[in-house]
């Protein structure tokens, strides 16, 4: 068990740029999830996949958002045309549907993003 | 619609003394509720978890009960540790979270 990992750390980037960041979940967890934490919050939910079906997407997720699970291994999100308001850790976690720790949420170390 | 207040930080304790950190929600339906901790330096990780009315969650001497009546999962300890300094989240279905309580204990 390696853990969640994620790709890059930090990303500093400038206003209206594309970028893209990678999470790879603990090998046998089926759920993968994405949230994104500014500071002194706590994580927001962003969207979350069942394998590689996305299952659900907050109301709050700007299209400039996308989210993709392939393979249902690894995900990738995607902020298009990036805003000063997107800068915010970007967290990942994985869990499982069955056996003892059921639903618990593993969490990478994320990804901070900064717009300047 | 849901969502979860939990009570500002930072809450600072002296080693030994008794930890109370409130956390109350609103939902529909029955939801399932969670404390995660951050330590210092480290990611997120699960502390204890309750899914049904009047279920208590423990670990590590930590304890919270569902309180339908209340709408509340208050993380209580009885004795705190320097180690227990941290960041504490409380969350709703682990998708509607708290913006959490920081703890400082002074030895």
């Amino acid at each position: 068990d390696t853990g969640v990992s994620q790709d890059p750390r930090h990303k500093i980037t400038k206003r209206g740029q594309n970028v893209t960041f990678r999470c790879d979940p603990i090998s046998e967890h089926n759920r993968l999830y994405w949230y994104r934490q500014t500071l002194g919050q706590g994580p927001e939910f962003l969207t979350y996949f069942q394998n590689e079906a996305q299952l659900e997407k907050s109301r709050l997720l700007s299209d400039r958002f996308s989210a993709e699970r392939p393979k249902g291994s690894f995900s990738t999100l995607e902020i298009q045309r990036t805003e000063q308001g997107d800068s915010a850790m970007y967290l990942c976690a994985s869990s499982q549907t069955s056996g003892t720790r059921y639903n618990e949420q593993f969490f990478g170390p994320g990804t901070r993003l900064t717009v300047l | 619609g849901n969502s979860v207040t939990q009570m500002e930080g930072p809450v600072t304790l002296s080693e030994e003394a008794f930890l109370t950190i409130n956390c109350t929600y609103t939902a529909t339906g029955y939801p399932s509720l969670f404390w995660y901790v951050q330590y210092p330096g480290e990611g997120l990780q699960l502390l204890l978890k309750a899914t049904k009315a009047d279920d208590k969650g423990s670990n590590k001497g930590f304890e919270a009960t569902y309180r339908k009546e209340t709408t509340s999962f208050h993380l209580e300890k009885g004795s705190v540790q320097v180690s227990d300094s941290a960041v504490y989240f409380c969350a709703l279905n682990q998708l509607i979270w708290g913006a959490g309580t920081k703890l400082i204990i002074k030895p």
